[in-house]
This record gives structure tokens, sequence and C-alpha cells, in this order.
């Protein structure tokens, strides 16, 4: 079955750094998304990325979708201590409903 | 805006009985999913509903059934229950004709004692 791998798996960094979370799937993607979860709460839609190549700005953060529909990356500009959660990458393969999720990068921000 | 409603939000059970979780999705969403998110873990999907047939299947147990009723709400059935499904079971919604995301209800946090 589909596969998807989403690394590094925590990452703490200073508030004002950058960060970056990376998504591969062992299979072609006709899409992928991204989603945030905050502690304690439910998954939030981000973004919908579907052409290859893709690349899509919101504010302080930037979604890539790799040219061979693979791969995908979140990197997130001067942290900010709202950024805090979990970050997960979600693939859908060709004429699959049900989206499957990586196991989430956690973002742990120090002040 | 109208979300993605789930009930109850908590629930407490003895192993081997069951369980049911209701889900009512956003006003002209067609699609429905259900997903099982143990702690600090991924979601992981179950089962997949569109216009009330059944439309994709994941890794939902033998034990576990689910159904989309004629006001598109859907009900996760689970029986004999077992100490491994305690775990935060989220319903999704999305809808066919719209960009493809999913709206998440708040979850039914499912403790199996």
């Amino acid at each position: 079955g589909q596969q998807v791998m989403q690394i590094p798996q925590y990452q703490h960094v200073q508030e004002g750094e950058d960060f970056t979370t990376y998504c591969n799937s062992s299979t072609t993607l006709s899409n992928i998304q991204w989603y945030k979860q905050r502690p304690g709460g439910h998954p939030v839609f981000l973004i919908q990325l579907v052409k290859s190549g893709e690349v899509k700005k919101q504010k302080r953060l930037t979604f890539q979708f790799g040219e061979a529909k693979k791969n995908s990356s979140l990197h997130i500009t001067a942290t900010q201590t709202t950024d805090v959660g979990t970050y997960f990458c979600a693939g859908r393969g060709g004429g699959a409903d049900g989206l499957t999720f990586g196991k989430g990068t956690h973002l742990i921000i120090q002040p | 805006a109208a979300g993605v409603i789930q009930s109850p939000r908590h629930l407490i059970k003895e192993k081997r009985e069951t369980a049911t979780l209701k889900c009512y999705p956003i006003p002209r969403h067609d699609t429905v999913y259900w997903y099982q998110q143990g702690p600090g873990q991924d979601p992981q999907f179950l089962i997949s509903f569109y216009e009330k047939m059944q439309s994709d299947k994941g890794s939902i147990p033998d034990r576990f059934s689910a159904q989309q009723f004629s006001d598109y709400h859907s009900e996760l059935n689970m029986s004999s229950l077992e100490l491994g499904d305690s775990a935060l079971y989220f319903c999704a919604s999305s809808s066919a004709a719209g960009d493809e995301k999913l709206f998440f209800g708040s979850g039914t946090q499912l403790s199996v004692l």
C-alpha cells in the first residue's frame, strides 16, 4: 500500500529560526495536502498542491511539490510561538479516497 | 460557519463492549472519512463514504463497521472492544465538487479499560 514518510519526527527551534519538514511517498501522488494539528486539537487544512513542481506561499509558510509528485516540503521562515504543533503531510494516490498521512513533524519552539 | 460535529467527545468502555461514534458532516458535504489517531501518532485512515456508499477502505478492523445515512451523518460501530482500540477517532468531511480538502471534527476520545 501507499506509504508516506515524513522527517524529522521532532524539531526543536529557537523562536525566530526557520523550520522545514520533508515528506516522501512510495508512489506518485495525485495531490498532496498539509495539515497542522495543535496539541489537543484536530488536524486543520493548510494547503493542497496538485501540479508537478508547484510552489505555494502563505505568509511565512512555503510549500513545494516535487517534479515527480512523490515528495513535498513545508518551510516556515522566522518561527513564532503560534507555529507550535504537529505538521502532517497527507497524500492521495490515484483513485483512492482516503488520504494517507505522514507520521508528522512535531515542532517545538523555545522562546 | 458550521463545522463537522462528532459525538460523544469522550467515551469510556470496558473490554468486549460495543461503542457507536457519530459524525455530522458539514452541510452539503457528500464525503465522510473516519480516522483513528493513537497518542503521538498520525491519523490512520479507516473508511470513507461518498453519497452514502462506502468508497474506500483502509485499516479498519473486521470488528468495526460504519455506514452513512440518508441525512449524510455517519456512524462508526465498534464491537468486542480491545485495549488497543483506545484512541482519538476523527471524522472528516469534504465536498467532491470542491477542492478535496478535509474538514475534521474535534474527535471522540475512546478509552477502553
